[in-house]
């Protein structure tokens, strides 16, 4: 069965710091990889995806993940953070084009002054 | 325009209540979802829908029960609420399996029950 690790609840950087959210998945097949950004009382909004190709992903918000099979990893990465960039990260895995996500219980990205 | 629109934002009943939340996506989308995300933030797909046929139907009480008029709407009913119902329930639609393309969310519902 899928299943999607984030490592840490809760990932504080200081703002203009490198941000890495963490991502590990199981798939017995070549997976669908998905990030979404939760911002607090609202919806979750796509941030970037990887379906086939090349495996570095960029997304909006300057945002960027790598998939790396070998790792079975997915991990988000941003340059410089911003305040902005606070909120709930979620990543997601499918195994295919059917109708399920498996979500991973999201990270909280604080970013101090 | 919204793309997935929920109403509504706030819900705040009484135990033992029946209420109902609607969903409209102008995506034209076939497939719609309903999730819920518990107080940890814990994402669960609740039901899903493909062209007015439901698809996916995970471990729900009875009392939760969705309709689907037309493939742009996807409601969710719920019979007499209790407390550990309180939750933020998400709608969300794509365009064919949410599995390869993602999905696209609603701005939530917030559910309290008291």
């Amino acid at each position: 069965a899928q299943s999607v690790t984030q490592l840490g609840s809760h990932v504080s950087v200081s703002e203009g710091a490198l941000v890495l959210l963490r991502c590990n998945y199981s798939s017995s097949v070549p997976p669908y990889l998905f990030w979404y950004v939760q911002y607090p009382n609202q919806g979750l909004q796509l941030l970037l995806k990887y379906t086939t190709g090349a495996t570095l992903v960029k997304g909006i918000n300057g945002f960027e993940a790598e998939f790396k099979k070998s790792e079975t990893s997915f991990h988000l990465t941003k340059p410089s953070a911003h305040m902005s960039d606070a909120a709930e990260y979620f990543c997601a895995v499918s195994q295919d084009s059917n109708y399920q996500l498996i979500w991973g219980a999201g990270t909280k990205l604080i970013i101090k002054p | 325009d919204t793309a997935v629109s929920q109403t509504p934002k706030y819900l705040v009943t009484q135990m033992g209540n029946d209420k109902s939340i609607k969903c409209e996506q102008n995506l034209g989308h076939d497939t719609m979802y309903w999730y819920k995300q518990d107080s940890k933030k814990f994402l669960k797909i609740m039901f899903s829908y493909n062209n007015k046929e439901l698809i996916i139907n995970e471990t729900v009480p009875n009392r939760f029960s969705p309709k689907s008029p037309d493939k742009a709407h996807l409601n969710l009913h719920i019979n007499s609420l209790e407390l550990g119902d309180s939750a933020v329930y998400f709608c969300a639609s794509s365009p064919s399996g949410q599995g390869r393309l993602g999905a696209f969310f609603g701005q939530g519902t917030r559910l309290t029950v008291v």
